[in-house]
């Protein structure tokens, strides 16, 4: 177990709909960093906020938003959704107090299906 | 050109083998390195990191850097059945950001 939770696990919507994906980072971590993972894909970037403020971001569509909440939970909204939304949707966190040796350990994924 | 190339396979051997894993890079400014597993529909969990270039050694794994030709390889000596996940290579920068490969699909066989 990394210590990061995600929920849901799943979820099922249809087009145009809009969703709400959950994150709680270790405990002790300041930066999340949301990902999608596709088949063809792999891995994609999304956004990265650290202790409340947005840091990186990344391949993000502008449909999707996200947050970091003082008790540094985060969210990840998406809207109007797509059939090519559907993906693998994972967090991670990581402690980033300056260090260049950083390790990211990731959430157990949403599993997003858009119908 | 893609920041991090990974051949994506699939690779599949026979349990007892040596496996090899490679990455290859473009950006001169990775300095850490990592390679991830994922078990199918899990998150990716951290194997191993480096930052120079040479071996480093944990039980049956290795990680290989070549900054020189900024090439990274991740070797599984006695790969067992349970070693089958993709293995995903990753960096990250001097500016904390961090870039992963596709993955390679990994299976074992018995």
């Amino acid at each position: 177990d990394s210590g990061v939770t995600q929920t849901p696990k799943h979820l099922i919507t249809a087009t145009g709909q809009r969703v709400t994906l959950r994150c709680s980072p270790r405990s002790g971590d300041l930066s999340v960093y949301w990902y999608q993972q596709s088949l063809d894909q792999g891995l994609q970037f999304l956004i990265q906020y650290y202790n409340g403020e947005e840091r990186a971001k990344g391949n993000i569509l502008e449909r999707f938003s996200a947050q970091q909440f003082p008790d540094l939970h985060s969210e990840l909204n998406l809207s109007s959704l797509e059939l090519g939304d559907s993906a693998l949707y994972f967090c991670a966190s990581s402690v980033d107090r300056d260090s260049p040796y950083e390790k990211l350990f990731f959430g157990s994924g949403t599993q997003l299906s858009v119908l | 050109q893609k920041e991090v190339e990974q051949d994506p396979g699939p690779l599949s051997v026979p349990e007892g083998a040596i496996v090899s894993l490679n990455c290859t890079y473009s950006n001169s400014a990775f300095q850490y390195f990592m390679w991830y597993r994922q078990y199918s529909r899990k998150g990716p969990e951290l194997l191993m990191y480096t930052y120079s270039s040479g071996n480093k050694e944990d039980g049956r794994f290795t990680a290989q850097v070549d900054k020189s030709s900024k090439y990274i390889s991740l070797f599984i000596r006695d790969s067992q059945p349970s070693d089958s996940a993709t293995y995903l290579c990753a960096m990250m920068n001097t500016g904390n950001q961090f870039y992963f490969g596709t993955g390679t699909s990994l299976t074992v066989i018995p």
